[in-house]
């Protein structure tokens, strides 16, 4: 079946320092994929998005990067603060109405 | 903050027990998803309402129901709780049928089956 999965689960990163946190799909027919960020407590917090007619997609200190030859994704956070210790899921629309979900990483930023 | 709102935050139940938990979507939206986080795990798609018809489901048995009303807030019930119901329920709202490109979550109900 369709899934969504993430090589890491937990990421330890230096403050400062750049993150990568990377996930892998199945299905090659996803046209759109989203990255969350979760912090303890609060519900997954959108970050940024991608379609399948891209390949990278930038926003505020954040890249996407998309690699459908390998079905994979990435998510690049530059100058990693405290603040953006979290757990991040990518997910994938498998239907007009569904997100199709990874595990998730963690990511512990160390002062 | 979202503006999506969740209650209870917590809950307690007996396996066996019937839950009700409610959302109030964003202003303006007319769509709620509700998923499913377990422990360390990421969300499962329960079902999705718009305009008060269910819209879609995942690969949920019967006994987790819904509602949508008039006022576009939202209730999940599950009947016969069991042990594996134990998880963190959050619901979305969005504007439009569909609408995971715009979803917005709320914080959550965490529920305890015993």
């Amino acid at each position: 079946g369709e899934s969504v999965g993430l090589h890491l689960p937990t990421l330890s990163v230096q403050e400062g320092d750049n993150s990568i946190i990377n996930c892998a799909y199945s299905n090659s027919a996803s046209d759109y994929f989203i990255w969350y960020k979760q912090e303890s407590g609060k519900g997954p917090q959108f970050i940024i998005d991608i379609r399948s007619n891209m390949d990278k997609r930038q926003g505020q200190r954040v890249t996407v990067l998309l690699n459908k030859t390998v079905k994979h994704l990435s998510l690049q956070i530059a100058a990693t603060q405290p603040g953006d210790s979290a757990v991040y899921f990518c997910a994938e629309r498998a239907s007009n109405y569904q997100l199709i979900w990874g595990a998730g990483t963690k990511l512990i930023i160390k002062p | 903050e979202t503006g999506v709102t969740q209650s209870p935050t917590h809950l307690i139940k007996t396996r066996g027990q019937q839950v009700t938990l409610r959302c109030s979507s964003q202003s303006g939206h007319n769509t709620v998803s509700w998923y499913q986080q377990a422990l360390g795990q990421g969300p499962q798609f329960i079902f999705q309402y718009y305009r008060e018809e269910e819209n879609g489901r995942g690969n949920f048995p019967p006994r987790f129901s819904g509602l949508q009303f008039p006022n576009y807030s939202s209730e999940l019930n599950v009947n016969a709780l069991e042990l594996d119901d134990s998880a963190l329920y959050l619901c979305a709202s969005s504007l439009g049928a569909g609408g995971v490109e715009t979803q917005y979550f709320g914080p959550g109900t965490r529920l305890l089956v015993l």
